[in-house]
């Protein structure tokens, strides 16, 4: 099974809110990506980390930042929340690159 | 850019019955792996086939990965209410994973 977590499951919240995604694994993966993923829609990727103080944006742009600081986690941040930001933000984790990636169970963002 | 385009978008069916969904490509692949999305998680890996011409079975599923690596296939045999589900396909080059949008298959009871 896969150990990769990501809180909260849902989360509301009014416009100009700062917010942070978390995501962590416990696997040791060095990859870790963030997707953005519309209901019923394609996963685009945002960002993605090949291991510690490495950050890359990814083929969607995206007005949010992320962080690795440690191996296992890898949070990602608003500063300040819009409408359009509503959507579901989906952690990935993998060992090596084109290796399987192991999701967690999303994030659901709804900005009011 | 490598696109990969699946189809059909939208399959529903009754259970029972056979079906087959497809990825195609103009690109070569390293790879070619397939998931399973359920509403509201993320997506898990089924299978990966990295030969051209490769055959891998895992229960009533079949997936065929082309001889040139550019394509590929899902096919379900007698298909089950449990099939439901987004099946995205995604293919593997130098600059990691790209996804297909997926097929939406509904297996009515």
């Amino acid at each position: 099974e896969a150990d990769i977590y990501q809180t909260p499951r849902y989360l509301v919240i009014g416009t100009g809110k700062k917010i942070t995604l978390e995501c962590s694994q416990t696997m040791g993966h060095d990859k870790m990506y963030w997707y953005q993923q519309d209901p019923g829609m394609e996963l685009h990727l945002i960002h993605y980390s090949y291991g510690v103080n490495s950050t890359e944006k990814g083929d969607l742009s995206s007005e949010s930042t992320v962080s690795r600081i440690r191996t296992e986690h890898f949070p990602l941040t608003l500063e300040s929340a819009r409408p359009s930001h509503t959507s579901q933000y989906l952690c990935a984790s993998s060992g090596v690159t084109n290796e399987k990636l192991f999701f967690g169970s999303g994030t659901q963002l709804s900005v009011l | 850019t490598q696109l990969l385009e699946q189809s059909p978008q939208f399959l529903s069916i009754q259970e029972g019955e056979n079906l087959t969904v497809y990825c195609n490509s103009s690109s070569v692949f390293s790879s070619l792996q397939w998931y399973r999305q359920e509403p509201g998680e993320g997506p898990v890996l089924l299978v990966t086939v990295v030969t051209g011409g490769e055959v891998k079975k895992l229960k009533r599923l079949t997936f065929q990965f082309g001889d040139a690596r550019k394509d590929s296939s899902l096919h379900i045999t007698a298909a089950q209410p449990g099939d439901t589900g987004l099946y995205l396909c995604a293919g593997g080059g130098a600059d990691g994973l790209t996804f297909g949008k997926g097929t939406h298959l509904i297996i009515q009871p």
